[in-house]
């Protein structure tokens, strides 16, 4: 595997259930990211980690909880979710320490449907 | 509040045009700006990264202009192809924000 992988790529889950999407990186970056992006809505940063820790919560519910074990995988652990998280979920990962402006690789999202 | 607006929405063309791509952003205190090109159902590939001290950058037909005292950037896409076709987000890093804030994209079509 190379660049920026997610799984899973699709996912359907009721509002009671509890998933998690995974995101991996293969490019030796030290930042990661989680955007969400919805229909006709620009993409929203949601989480920034840096070499593991957390450095950025864009005031995202408490419904979607990040953890970071370390610097190549990222994840999103979502619980009792709303119909309105349906949206496309990307993960990134540039090199720089911080927020650096770096160019951000993208995966290739998951599609995630709240019913 | 940086906003990022793009114009048009979506734009179709017959192959073989050039066309431009508009990209305007409120807060001129920006660290960069990207260009990026997203597929159908797929993430986002980076384009073109242009500094603020850059006022352009090239790569094979796309070329990216930066006016960064008006907030304004423009992507140029000479004798354009049918694979051309998919949404060209713009995103600016830095000012008051310091984070990387998109623009809600142009649904490119060039027809055959």
């Amino acid at each position: 595997e190379t660049g920026v992988t997610q799984t899973p790529r699709h996912l359907v889950m009721g509002m009671t259930n509890k998933k998690s999407l995974k995101c991996e990186q293969h490019l030796g970056h030290n930042a990661m990211y989680w955007y969400k992006q919805s229909a006709k809505k620009p993409l929203e940063l949601m989480f920034v980690y840096n070499f593991k820790e957390q450095t950025e919560n864009n005031s995202v519910p408490s419904r979607f909880s990040p953890e970071c074990p370390n610097s190549s995988h990222l994840f999103l652990h979502l619980h009792t979710l709303q119909p309105e998280d349906s949206a496309l979920y990307l993960c990134a990962s540039s090199q720089g320490r911080d927020y650096s402006g770096d160019t951000q690789y993208f995966g290739p999202g998951t599609r995630l449907t709240v019913l | 509040k940086q906003e990022v607006t793009q114009i048009p929405a979506a734009l179709s063309v017959p192959e073989g045009e050039n066309l431009v791509l508009n990209c305007s952003f409120t807060d001129s205190a920006i660290y960069n700006l990207q260009w990026f090109r997203q597929d159908p159902g797929k993430g986002l590939t980076s384009l073109l990264l242009i500094q603020s001290s850059q006022r352009e950058q090239t790569s094979g037909r796309l070329n990216a202009s930066l006016d960064k005292s008006s907030g304004r950037s423009t992507l140029y896409i000479a004798a354009s192809q049918p694979g051309d076709s998919a949404t060209y987000l713009c995103a600016v890093y830095g000012g008051a924000t310091n984070k990387l804030i998109f623009g809600t994209g142009t649904l490119l079509a060039v027809q055959p």
